[in-house]
């Protein structure tokens, strides 16, 4: 089993900055990975899949980078908005499975 | 627009089981592979099972091995995960999720169904 591990567990980041969330992978997931962000009471949303690609209707703040076992989440420009749990997912091998979550306070 | 709408959640006891249901529209179901992901209260999201386009692939988590089975009606749209032996530990919101075209990710989620394994 692939276990996912994401850092930091929480980021408090103010409006206008930047933040960087990590993602790593127990062993090398090529580019399988998505990202998804999930607000209190809502379903997780596709953010960035392939490691890289941007789902549809997502901003352009959101990017992601990475290949191998490590990867990042980089949102620029915070919004409040942006406040959530941020998850990574490998799907490069059965079983699928995420990561703990980085919760992102603005 | 494309809709998953989860339902059959509830109470049940330790031992008991459940059936849920995902009903899919605005997009052709057969095309899709799907899964189910849950989430225990205050906690991340774990995935517990798969099922390919054709339905003759199945996969699931060893947490729920042998408990559950992950079936579909392309007729009818509809995403099923029959759910036995349930647990304390099953104590979760259900979701089920799309995969994309491409495969492996989940593009599109449900808004889940609640299930409470308590005595």
């Amino acid at each position: 089993e692939i276990v996912m591990t994401q850092s930091p567990a929480t980021l408090s980041v103010s409006p206008g900055e930047r933040a960087f969330l990590s993602c790593r992978a127990s062993q090398s997931i090529n580019s399988n990975l998505a990202w998804y962000q999930q607000k209190p009471g809502q379903a997780p949303r596709l953010l960035i899949y392939e490691a890289f690609t941007r789902a549809t209707n997502i901003a352009a703040r959101f990017s992601g980078s990475g290949s191998g076992t490590e990867f990042t989440l980089t949102i620029s420009s915070l919004q409040s908005e942006d406040s959530a749990v941020y998850y990574c997912h490998q799907y490069n091998k059965w079983p699928y499975s995420f990561g703990q979550g980085t919760k992102l306070e603005i | 627009e494309v809709q998953l709408m989860e339902s059959g959640g509830g109470l049940v006891h330790p031992g008991g089981s459940l059936r849920l249901s995902c009903v899919a529209s605005g997009f052709f179901f057969s095309s899709h592979e799907m899964n189910w992901v849950r989430q225990a209260p205050g906690k991340g999201l774990e995935w517990i099972s798969y099922i390919s386009r054709g339905d003759s692939t199945t996969q699931y988590a060893d947490s729920v091995k042998g408990r559950f089975t992950i079936s579909r009606d392309i007729a009818k749209n509809s995403l099923y995960l029959q759910m036995n032996s349930l647990r304390v530990e099953d104590t979760a919101i259900y979701y089920c999720a799309r995969e994309g075209i491409s495969g492996g990710f989940f593009d599109f989620w449900g808004l889940g169904t609640p299930v409470t394994v308590s005595s």
